[in-house]
């Protein structure tokens, strides 16, 4: 079946610091990416979708230039959590959509944990 | 039983009883409704799915039911096993959005062995 891998699962790193985390969609080309952001014991919560080589699409109160989104190709998006201070920490998951009438397939996450 | 913290809702089941978990959506115009389990630490994993024009959808052991009017969606779990334990969220898009996946708050299941 179709997999998404995400790139590191787990990062903690100091205040101040940019992260970037990787989804790649392994088997098939993902003409549209999703990122989510969830809190402990929250539902997952859309921050951006990515089409490859234009633009990212931004939901309301997500700030565009903290969270730098870039789908340079079909397999692979990236989010960079830029300058992340501790209410950056979160658990971020992307997704990967094909082509044709299939649902979104989901990374395993990245736990990112800011001191 | 089912209860409702400050959190996620939980269900509490008994090893080999049915389960059933609630949603509520919220928007009238979704057309296309999915089930996800998430286990700790995991990306969510889909389960069944079903579309606005049908209002029941079996899977293995697992029944989707759509209620268009109330905008209610339940999904049953049969013989409900340790491995089932895990947050359910059920999710709806509307294809106009570019499939654009809004989920519900989550239910975590308990399986007591």
């Amino acid at each position: 079946g179709a997999v998404v891998s995400q790139h590191p699962s787990w990062v903690i790193c100091k205040s101040g610091t940019s992260v970037k985390i990787e989804c790649r969609s392994l088997d098939f080309q993902a003409t549209t990416m999703f990122w989510y952001r969830q809190f402990p014991k929250q539902s997952l919560m859309l921050m951006a979708t990515s089409n490859e080589g234009s633009k990212a699409t931004y939901e309301q109160g997500v700030e565009k230039d903290k969270f730098l989104i870039n789908h340079a190709s079909l397999t692979l998006s990236t989010l960079t959590v830029t300058s992340a201070h501790p209410e950056d920490s979160s658990f971020y998951i992307c997704s990967a959509l094909g082509l044709g009438d299939q649902p979104q397939h989901f990374g395993d996450g990245t736990r990112l944990s800011i001191l | 039983g089912e209860s409702v913290g400050l959190h996620l809702p939980t269900l509490s089941v008994q090893e080999g009883d049915n389960s059933i978990i609630n949603c509520a959506y919220s928007n009238s115009a979704s057309d296309y409704f999915i089930w996800y389990k998430q286990e700790s630490g995991k990306g969510p994993q889909f389960i069944i799915d079903i579309r606005s024009n049908m209002d029941k959808r079996q899977g293995q052991r697992v029944t989707v039911l759509l209620n268009k009017t109330v905008k209610h969606l339940s999904l049953q779990i049969a013989a409900t096993q340790p491995g089932d334990s895990a947050v359910y969220f059920c999710a709806e898009i509307f294809s106009g959005g570019y499939q654009k996946v809004t989920f519900g708050t989550g239910t975590k299941l308990q399986v007591i062995p």
